[in-house]
């Protein structure tokens, strides 16, 4: 069974860091191109940021280019977001998918409030 | 960026009949390499987003063949025959073209 776990949420202030992780299983991690997708309390669907299987190639929504980062490390079947410079707009629940988003984890919530 | 926008905002369908969504693009999705990059979602309530189709019309893993997809370019379907009470939540479509990847604002359904 595929599964991504997200895990790192929480409630933080404006202008600070936090870091989510996203460890996969039930499918070949290495292999996947992987996206962070976020969605505002009430509101859709939102890219963030995707890494290509070997994180040769690396995008960014722009609004999070120079503050976010997108990572992974295939020996430990996990994808990563760094989030710095937070502020009140990034607060959302945050999904780690596949690249072609055939797969989804369960989200992991973020809050920015001071 | 491409936009996606969806229309109905919401609908609301009586069991066993059918529904449609409609998603248009501001730019074509269809690739050099002959394939169309759009894409549709299910979200339940409460639940994350599960995709239902692929390619504008390949029926994702463990969907129900009631869930169909068609378009041309730029405009596309979504079709959904005999809906069940288990089909409500919200509808987005999306596109997988180019970065960054873009969603329509989504469509909620209903049971009558």
């Amino acid at each position: 069974e595929v599964q991504l776990v997200e895990s790192g949420g929480g409630l933080v202030q404006p202008g600070r860091s936090l870091k989510l992780s996203c460890l996969a299983s039930g499918f070949t991690f290495s292999n996947y191109g992987m996206n962070w997708i976020r969605q505002a309390p009430g509101k859709g669907l939102e890219w963030v940021a995707s890494i290509s299987s070997s994180s040769s190639y690396i995008y960014y929504a722009d609004t999070v280019k120079g503050r976010f980062t997108i990572s992974r490390d295939n020996a430990k079947n996990t994808l990563y977001l760094q989030m710095t410079s937070l502020r009140s707009e990034d607060t959302a629940l945050y999904y780690c998918a596949s690249r072609t988003t055939d797969y989804w984890g369960q989200g992991v919530m973020v809050t920015v409030s001071s | 960026d491409i936009v996606m926008t969806q229309a109905p905002l919401s609908v609301s369908v009586t069991p066993g009949e059918s529904a449609s969504i409609s998603c248009r693009s501001s730019k074509s999705l269809l690739h050099s390499n002959g394939i169309t990059y759009v894409y549709w979602y299910l979200q339940k309530p409460g639940k994350s987003p599960q995709l239902l189709i692929y390619r504008m019309s390949n029926l994702a893993s463990g969907v129900p063949d009631r869930f169909s997809g068609s378009g041309s370019e730029t405009d596309f379907t979504l079709k959904i025959s005999r809906v069940e009470a288990e089909d409500v939540g919200i509808y987005y479509c999306g596109q997988l073209l180019e970065n960054p990847l873009t969603f329509g604002s989504g469509t909620k359904l209903e049971i009558k």
